[in-house]
């Protein structure tokens, strides 16, 4: 079983919708957890970083994170055609010094 | 440059074949890593380099992969001896000190995509 689980989609939403990615994990002692987007033959790219629990909203990204029940998610809002990409999970232990675990990735994709 | 660099960005090599990577990190970035990234996989840790040594190789798979940073900025995967099972994306990422680290944000280059026939 792997650490970190994430359905791999594809997933398609008209554009507007609200989107819901998520991921669970086994590893109790992540403490980070991130989520990257990544667009084809492109490296991924921050979107979202969240210490612990809780929420945390940038624009029309909000990451949640419930450590209780080892599952995080990232929800899209008034979803666009350019947000059409691969979402992927990351987490850690301790930051900087040790690497990322990636979920496997969702691949969204918005229609206009 | 203005982001990380890798090259080269296709390598198509034969079965047995040696094989490096480039990876030029943004410029002051002392931290790196490569990843690995299969088809339809999110990226699997390779090793992280803190300056010009490995601080974790634990991502490894074995013998056949090596990775030198000698002046503390750029960096070379090696892989002897390819196999079919080699066949990914590599990508590079780098990171700054201090606070930005905490926030996570690695920056990654485009990836070297590697095809071993």
């Amino acid at each position: 079983q792997k650490e970190v689980e994430q359905d791999p989609g594809p997933l398609s939403v008209p554009e507007g919708a609200i989107v819901s990615l998520n991921c669970t994990y086994s590893n109790s002692a992540f403490q980070y957890f991130m989520w990257y987007r990544q667009y084809s033959r492109k490296g991924p790219e921050l979107l979202m970083y969240t210490y612990s629990s809780g929420n945390k909203e940038d624009g029309r990204f909000t990451a949640q994170v419930d450590k209780s029940s080892k599952y995080i998610s990232l929800f899209i809002r008034d979803s666009q055609p350019s947000d059409s990409a691969t979402y992927l999970c990351a987490m850690s232990l301790i930051m900087g010094r040790r690497a990322l675990t990636f979920g496997s990735g969702t691949r969204l994709q918005v229609q206009p | 440059g203005a982001g990380v660099s890798q090259t080269p960005s296709n390598k198509v090599t034969e079965k047995g074949k040696y094989v490096e990577l480039r990876c030029d990190p943004i410029s002051g970035h002392t931290a790196l890593y490569w990843y690995r990234q299969s088809l339809g996989q999110g990226p699997e840790f390779l090793i992280y380099f803190q300056g010009t040594g490995a601080a974790d190789d634990s991502g490894l798979p074995n013998d056949r992969f090596f990775a030198v940073r000698p002046e503390g900025s750029v960096s070379t995967l090696k892989i002897q001896r390819t196999e079919r099972g080699d066949s990914a994306v590599y990508l590079c990422a780098s990171s700054s000190t201090g606070d930005r680290e905490r926030t996570g944000e690695l920056f990654f280059g485009e990836g070297s995509r590697l095809t071993v026939l």
